[in-house]
């Protein structure tokens, strides 16, 4: 089946620790996302890629980083520096037309040990 | 900056009520506006997307409507059942990227 797998589901880090949160998808889309939601809240912004190699910040990007060496994955590494990571991650796919609907993975739920 | 609003933030009906969600954005240039619904624990999926020239979308008991010169959408649900029980958020597509309103948590009851 074609869609996004994000993994672990579940993830855990200790203080000072890095951690880096998979997504990959085999939908052949250009553009990939990584959003955080906090409860009660919508989803935040915090990385895009339209393209291989390219990636621009979004709303929330301090404290994370990104990289997309290929088309199929674009993995967020939450480094110590984010003060707050505990949240919900969700990473998405679209085919880079604004016009077509962004495809969600399950999600990846960070917390601090 | 684009602002999403969702009104109500809950909302609880009896089983086969028609019901409305309403999202409100305050910048007028957008490419489209997605409708998803999130279960708990889990990702989006989308309902409907609405393109900024056209009016309204139509999927099986799902409506939804755009009035992007006032800045308003609805979500209607017709006959509700429980297993709409869920989370409808709405989201806005400016030059590049989505924003996204904080949500309405629906419960259908039997």
């Amino acid at each position: 089946d074609g869609g996004i797998t994000q993994s672990p589901k579940y993830l855990f880090r200790k203080e000072g620790q890095n951690v880096t949160l998979s997504c990959e998808q085999n939908l052949n889309h250009d553009a990939m996302y990584w959003y955080r939601q906090d409860p009660g809240q919508g989803l935040r912004l915090i990385y895009y890629s339209q393209i291989v190699n390219d990636f621009q910040k979004g709303d929330i990007a301090e404290g994370y980083s990104v990289s997309r060496e290929k088309k199929e994955s674009f993995p967020l590494t939450v480094t110590s520096a984010q003060k707050n990571p505990t949240a919900f991650y969700l990473c998405a796919s679209s085919i880079g037309n604004q016009n077509q609907p962004q495809h969600f993975g399950d999600g990846t739920r960070l917390s601090i040990l | 900056k684009q602002e999403v609003t969702q009104i109500p933030a809950a909302l609880s009906v009896p089983e086969g009520e028609n019901l409305v969600l309403n999202c409100s954005f305050t910048d007028s240039a957008i490419y489209n506006l997605q409708w998803f619904r999130q279960d708990p624990g889990k990702g989006l999926t989308s309902l409907l997307l609405i393109q900024s020239s056209q009016r309204e979308q139509t999927s099986g008991r799902l409506n939804a409507s755009l009035d992007k010169s006032s800045g308003r959408s609805t979500l209607y649900i017709a006959a509700s059942q429980p297993g709409d029980s869920a989370t409808y958020l709405c989201a806005v597509t400016g030059y590049s990227t989505l924003t996204f309103g904080k949500g309405t948590m629906l419960l259908v009851s039997p």
